[in-house]
């Protein structure tokens, strides 16, 4: 089956300081990939969506130079966290959909839990 | 933005009885999928229930829809312990996009 793999799976970090999250479809290609952020307790948000080769589209609210999101290959998007403060401190989830697949497939990465200090 | 809502917030059974989660939305929908999510963990995809179906099984999950009502429910019959986790329902909403909107999620806990 299609696999997404996130890394770091978790990563603990000083204010001020930049952190780079990896998103990779292992087995598939992706076309299209998605960043979702989640509070404890809380449901999925959907950050941004990205395609491969062009510009990320971020949803209502969430600063599209605080969190860079670049998507390079069909098999890669990065999310960046600029200058993290601990308002940032989540769980940060991707997902993939599979080029040329059944399109209301994601297939979703483990996360990568956040931490600011 | 959330657009689904789940009731009730947190269930806790024995294990053996029957969960059922409820999920409101309010937009047109091409499907809607229900994942679950261990504590800390990523998603699982349960179960996809299109727009023009009514009802679909897998295993112990039993899943309808009521697009008059933009509703949607989830029965896991014969509980295990292995079953606590948040179970969330997410709409695939009609347009081009094909994104998913997440409800808030149900917390389950099967007592043993």
């Amino acid at each position: 089956g299609a696999v997404v793999s996130q890394h770091p799976s978790w990563v603990i970090c000083k204010s001020g300081t930049s952190v780079k999250i990896e998103c990779r479809s292992l087995d598939f290609q992706a076309t299209t990939m998605f960043w979702y952020r989640q509070f404890p307790k809380q449901s999925l948000m959907l950050m941004a969506t990205s395609n491969e080769g062009s510009k990320a589209t971020y949803e209502q609210g969430v600063e599209k130079d605080k969190f860079l999101i670049n998507h390079a290959s069909l098999t890669l998007s990065t999310l960046t966290v600029t200058s993290a403060h601990p308002e940032d401190s989540s769980f940060y989830i991707c997902s993939a959909r599979q080029r040329g697949g059944i399109q209301e497939t994601q297939y979703f990465g483990p996360g990568t839990r956040l931490l600011v200090l | 933005s959330q657009q689904g809502e789940e009731d009730p917030q947190a269930l806790s059974i024995q294990e053996g009885e029957n969960a059922t989660m409820n999920c409101s939305y309010k937009t047109s929908i091409n499907n809607l999928q229900w994942y679950r999510q261990n504590s800390g963990r990523g998603l699982v995809h349960l179960i996809l229930i299109r727009s023009n179906e009514r009802e679909k099984h897998s295993g112990r999950l039993r899943v309808t829809l009521d697009t008059s009502k933009k509703s949607s429910s989830l029965l896991i019959t014969a509980s295990r312990a292995a079953d606590t986790a948040s179970y969330f329902c997410a709409t695939d909403s009609s347009g081009s996009a094909r994104q998913l909107t997440f409800g808030s999620g149900t917390q389950l806990t099967v007592l043993p």
